[in-house]
């Protein structure tokens, strides 16, 4: 099918790494993306990896890709509280004209 | 650079209306794409375009929805008659070339249909 699957919400302490989880379906994608949505802002590209790539890190962030089980994650480090946000995952079906598949995002809460 | 730029930023409209949206993108972005969001569910592809030609337009809803982009540089989208249904977030996003590495969205449009 068409889906790409996320938990809708997540909650941690601030300090604590968070780890979004997302389930894709199509095993041709090239390109898998964490897009970031503050508040009342667009959505906002945070990192994406190639199919060929097992993980990618970059600063407090780690992307890992699993393509046997068609599952992303994204880690994020001693989350602060301006990492709230909702965070969708999203697929590239290739084709050539870069038609995304999202997730309907996770809403990631952190507190004190 | 400016980024991609959407107006209104919300509107609320009674059912059987006709609204209009507007994207301005990247300045020299020939790619620009229109996505939804409805009801806190997963962000929807509506269409593609290249400059002003239409690649793709295989997730429009139905026929109440026309999007142009004349002159291949703003677009519009317009929804006529509005229904219920049509309620959620209108991203607009833009790149120049088709690289696979994302594109810059806009805020969003806000739509309520009453």
């Amino acid at each position: 099918g068409e889906d790409v699957e996320q938990s809708l919400f997540l909650s941690v302490r601030e300090g604590d790494s968070s780890v979004i989880n997302c389930t894709y379906t199509d095993s041709s994608s090239t390109y898998l993306y964490w897009y970031k949505q503050e508040p009342g802002a667009g959505l906002q590209l945070l990192t994406y990896i190639f199919s060929n790539m097992d993980m990618k890190q970059d600063q407090r962030l780690t992307v890992l890709l699993n393509k046997k089980d068609k599952h992303l994650s994204l880690r994020i480090a001693d989350t602060q509280t301006g990492d709230s946000a909702i965070y969708f995952c999203a697929e590239n079906r290739g084709g050539g004209y870069n038609k995304l598949i999202f997730g309907a995002g996770t809403r990631l809460a952190v507190h004190p | 650079e400016a980024g991609v730029t959407q107006f209104p930023s919300h509107s609320v409209i009674e059912k059987g209306q006709t609204v209009t949206l507007r994207c301005d993108p990247i300045s020299g972005h020939d790619n620009l794409y229109w996505y939804r969001r409805v009801m806190g569910k997963e962000i929807k592809f509506l269409l593609h375009f290249v400059k002003e030609s239409k690649q793709d337009e295989s997730g429009m809803p139905n026929n109440r929805f026309l999007a142009e982009r004349t002159g291949g540089t703003y677009s519009t989208l317009k929804v006529q008659p509005a229904e219920l249904e049509d309620s959620g977030v209108y991203f607009c996003a833009s790149s120049r070339s088709l690289a696979n590495y994302g594109y810059t969205f806009g805020s969003g449009t806000r739509l309520t249909v009453v």
